[in-house]
């Protein structure tokens, strides 16, 4: 059974930083790219970014790019993102995400979610 | 960006209905198109990919059909399990982008 289960998240000030961590099982992670996707509260799902899967290719949305880091670690079957600069827009629950086998970055496999919330 | 669109919003519907939720894009996205349902606090769950692809595990009463700007997601005979929202995303182009959700009532 393929499970990714999120860790990180929390409340953190504006400018403030976080890093989230998912960890998978059941799937063979060092094979399948992987996303970060958020949904803020009552909003639609936005994509936040991709990693290749030996993690030397990664592309973000325009609104995180320089901000956010998102990297990986096959050994540990791990996904993570470095949030830093965080805003207030950037609350939302936070998924990681298995993009899906045929071609083309359609999530197949999501995680529980991790909530972060930026606030003064 | 591409903009999806999904009509309606909120559908109202019953155990048995047949309903179809309509997306569309604001350009031509081909076939790249998926479906998810999303039940309230929990994650999204892949139903559809590539326009019309059932994915494995997904019920046989999902089916999805268009191409180009039009796409639908129809539920051929409506379960208690599928009161849910569900949502469209085309990654035809970067980025690839989500419809708002319809959410579909008893």
């Amino acid at each position: 059974e393929v499970q990714l289960v999120e860790s990180g998240g929390g409340l953190v000030q504006p400018g403030g930083s976080l890093r989230l961590s998912c960890v998978a099982s059941g799937f063979t992670f060092n094979s399948d790219w992987m996303s970060w996707v958020r949904q803020a509260p009552g909003k639609r799902l936005e994509w936040v970014a991709n990693i290749k899967p030996d993690g030397r290719e990664t592309a973000y949305l325009d609104s995180v790019r320089g901000r956010f880091t998102i990297s990986r670690d096959n050994a540990k079957k791990s996904l993570y993102l470095q949030m830093n600069s965080l805003r207030v827009e950037d609350t939302a629950v936070y998924y990681c995400a298995s993009i899906g086998v045929d071609y083309g970055d359609y999530f197949d496999n999501w995680g529980q979610g991790v909530l972060v919330t930026v606030s003064s | 960006d591409i903009q999806m669109t999904q009509s309606p919003s909120t559908l109202s519907a019953s155990v048995g209905d047949r309903v179809t939720i309509t997306c569309r894009a604001s350009q031509s996205i081909s076939s790249w198109l998926a479906w998810y349902q999303q039940k309230p606090g929990k994650a999204p769950k892949l139903l559809i990919y590539k326009a019309s692809n059932l994915e494995s595990g997904a019920p046989s009463r999902f089916s999805g059909s268009g191409s180009g700007t039009e796409f639908t997601l129809t539920i051929s005979s409506l379960q208690p399990d599928d009161f849910a929202t569900f949502y469209c995303q085309q990654y035809n182009s970067h980025p690839n982008t989500f419809g708002q959700g319809t959410k579909l009532e008893i």
